[in-house]
């Protein structure tokens, strides 16, 4: 059982806008930073969000992230069939001294 | 470009440590801007840090693998590696070394994030 929340899977049709959520707690979101990766099939995980909202260099700008209290929320605006990926959340968790990760969401393009 | 490559067995025996080299190129791993981690994906399933060195010899530990691990970064080399003792089945996993960039003062790297990870290598326990 993950330390972050996510949901299991979550779909959307090309062109629409798809959130995925990831819940913690005060000692990881609450307190710091949520990154998101993407993990296409097959292959490692990318970076796609980091910090306060940024995106590494070629990550276009239809990705987004949000955060409140110990909830944060990724955004993915004009879906494509090239986004059907595993999402992960991640942050630092003061209690565990340690990373934590979400367990993933399985993004369908319908 | 800098680039990761992780390296070592593809399978061990019940009982038997699991050790895996990463080898990075393009990058320093002497950088004093960097830790550098392994982080682990079981099949099938999720992603589950593993742990995190600084050069300097400064680790992190994910603390229900803290008894087993020990990461150890030979600069001469550049090169940082796992070691997991006593492994069962249920660390049949595909292990990835990846780069901790973070930004902030201080340790630990609270505003970090995995930057660059290596292709992933599958290990498989097994008799």
């Amino acid at each position: 059982q993950s330390v972050l929340t996510q949901p299991p899977s979550a779909s959307g049709t090309p062109g629409q806008r798809v959130t995925i959520s990831c819940s913690g707690s005060s000692s990881n979101i609450g307190t710091n930073t949520v990154n998101w990766y993407q993990q296409l099939p097959g292959t490692a995980p990318k970076l796609l969000i980091f910090g306060d909202s940024q995106r590494p260099s070629g990550v276009p700008d239809r990705f987004s992230d949000s955060k409140s209290d110990t909830s944060a929320s990724l955004a993915i605006s004009g879906l494509r069939s090239e986004d059907e990926a595993d999402y992960y959340c991640a942050a630092w968790d003061d209690s565990l001294n340690g990373w934590v990760f979400g367990g993933g969401t399985k993004l369908t393009v319908l | 470009q800098l680039q990761l490559q992780e390296s070592g067995p593809g399978l061990v025996k019940p009982s038997d440590s699991l050790s895996l080299t990463c080898t990075v190129s393009g990058g320093s791993i002497s950088s004093s801007t960097y830790f550098w981690g392994w982080i682990r994906q079981p099949p099938g399933m999720g992603l589950e840090w593993i742990g995190s060195m600084f050069y300097s010899g400064s680790t992190y530990y994910n603390p229900s693998l803290r008894s087993r691990v020990t990461i150890s970064v030979d600069p001469s080399k550049n090169q940082f590696s796992l070691k997991l003792s006593s492994v069962t089945a249920a660390d049949t996993a595909v292990y990835y070394c990846a780069r901790l960039d973070y930004y902030g003062s201080g340790t630990p790297p609270r505003r970090g994030y995995f930057d660059y990870w290596g292709q992933g290598t599958l290990v498989t326990v097994s008799s």
